[in-house]
């Protein structure tokens, strides 16, 4: 079983629906990590959450310590809002041992 | 600042060839690390670095060797080049405190086919 897994895997949803990524984890953290990934680039980092929610423009993400659960909301989405969303984990504080991944949510908004 | 920079960013090799692929930082971070990316794998950890003159091995090591004799430099070395490590290779840094504790900034990324 991976250490981390999100879902769903891929998803697909008219422009202005109101989508929501899941990831679960098994292990200890330090922090959760969101990732955006368009195709074909790099990766850049959405949010990094130890408790609680944050919010950023139309992205919330919330995560819940007890049920090792986070979830990613993205309000009105868009179509440039396409592309994969990667949940990740550090164990050490400041992810000085790396991060380990989930799979990817892989996201197509349709105008 | 540039942040995180990698090079080259497209490399093919033939097998049993030997390369660099280059990661450098700006922002005196003390935590680097390599990844890979695979479709259907995601994202796994190659090796990390908690300071100059420190490295460990992440979940697949094999066929890869690191070196940090610079809090700026993490360059990863193919020995000998196997169509296995054909993928995307993505380099990081963090701080170990202040306000971006824990942010993880990624590379551009190299794209590497080994023939």
């Amino acid at each position: 079983k991976n250490e981390v897994e999100q879902s769903p895997q891929n998803l697909t949803a008219q422009e202005g629906e109101f989508i929501t990524i899941n990831c679960s984890y098994s292990v200890g953290i330090s922090a959760l990590h969101w990732l955006q990934q368009h195709p074909g680039g790099g990766i850049v980092s959405l949010f990094m959450l130890s408790s609680g929610k944050k919010k950023h423009g139309r992205l919330i993400a919330t995560i819940n310590i007890q049920e090792k659960h986070s979830s990613l909301h993205i309000t009105a989405s868009h179509p440039r809002d396409s592309a994969v969303y990667i949940c990740a984990v550090s164990r050490s504080g400041g992810g000085a041992d790396g991060l380990t991944f989930g799979k990817g949510t892989h996201l197509i908004i349709q105008p | 600042n540039a942040g995180v920079t990698q090079t080259p960013k497209f490399q093919v090799l033939k097998t049993g060839q030997s390369m660099t692929l280059q990661c450098a930082q700006d922002m005196n971070h003390e935590y680097m690390s390599w990844y890979r990316q695979d479709p259907g794998m995601g994202l796994r950890l190659i090796h990390y670095s908690v300071g100059a003159g420190i490295t460990d091995q992440g979940e697949v090591p094999n066929g890869y060797n690191v070196s940090r004799s610079t809090t700026e430099d993490f360059p990863l070395r193919l020995l000998s080049a196997a169509p296995s490590q054909t993928s995307v290779y993505f380099c990081a840094s963090s701080y170990s405190r202040g306000p971006t504790y824990n942010e993880q900034f990624f590379g551009p990324g190299t794209r590497l086919t080994v023939l």
